[in-house]
């Protein structure tokens, strides 16, 4: 069964400080892991995929297919990062998106 | 980017209505769209997945006859609550994905919509 686990449910750091939100998955084929973001009172967007091997507004992701791991991270949080956070997977192609729970990150000016 | 629309954003009904909810892909051609039902403080949880022109795929759970889709056309699926009841209120979010370029399969997300049944 698919599944994304997502330990924390509240980050929260200073700024400036490093960030790293955890993200575990069970899937038995080959994912495509995916970092969404959502901010205050805003609609969910895609923050990266790892696919891409890109960074985006300073945050990377690796997909440790060993460890089943896709932490996010970041060396140097800002405030305007403090968003809610959801990891998700899905099978290759066109196909539905089973999320984590989230994690909300705060941060402290 | 891709923009996905919903509409109503916010919805007051009574118990024992239906009441139907918009999902519309503005400026690409939505060849898939999934609906999502998210409840305080959690995550989303997957409802169905509609493909343009064929009947949804129902997740285990998902009553079928209460929460009826229809994409009837590549920019547009519906989602119509039946009867519903207080514990059909939720936040309701679609997202859309189709045959961008540059953004293939990725999915876009509607703003949601509130229901609340009374």
């Amino acid at each position: 069964a698919q599944r994304v686990t997502q330990p924390e449910k509240l980050l929260s750091v200073f700024k400036g400080a490093p960030v790293e939100l955890k993200c575990n998955y069970s899937y038995s084929g080959s994912p495509e892991l995916f970092w969404y973001v959502q901010y205050s009172r805003q609609r969910l967007q895609l923050l990266l995929r790892h696919i891409s091997r890109e960074s985006i507004k300073g945050f990377t992701a690796d997909l440790n297919k060993g460890e089943t791991s896709f932490h996010l991270k970041k060396p140097f949080a800002q405030e305007e990062d403090s968003a809610m956070y959801y990891c998700a997977l899905s099978a290759a192609g066109n196909t539905p998106l089973v999320f984590g729970k989230g994690t909300r990150l705060s941060v402290i000016a | 980017g891709a923009v996905v629309s919903q509409h109503p954003s916010r919805v007051i009904c009574k118990s024992g209505t239906s009441v139907k909810i918009e999902c519309r892909s503005l400026d690409f051609q939505a060849t898939t769209m999934f609906w999502y039902r998210q409840f305080p403080k959690q995550s989303l949880m997957l409802m169905a997945t509609s493909n343009e022109g064929s009947k949804a795929t129902y997740e285990q759970g998902v009553e079928k006859d209460k929460f009826l889709i229809n994409h009837a056309s590549l920019t547009l699926s519906t989602l119509t609550v039946t009867s519903a009841h207080p514990e059909d209120s939720s936040f309701y979010i679609c997202s859309a994905s189709g045959t961008l370029a540059g953004a293939p399969n990725e999915q876009f997300f509607g703003p949601g919509t509130r229901l609340t049944v009374l």
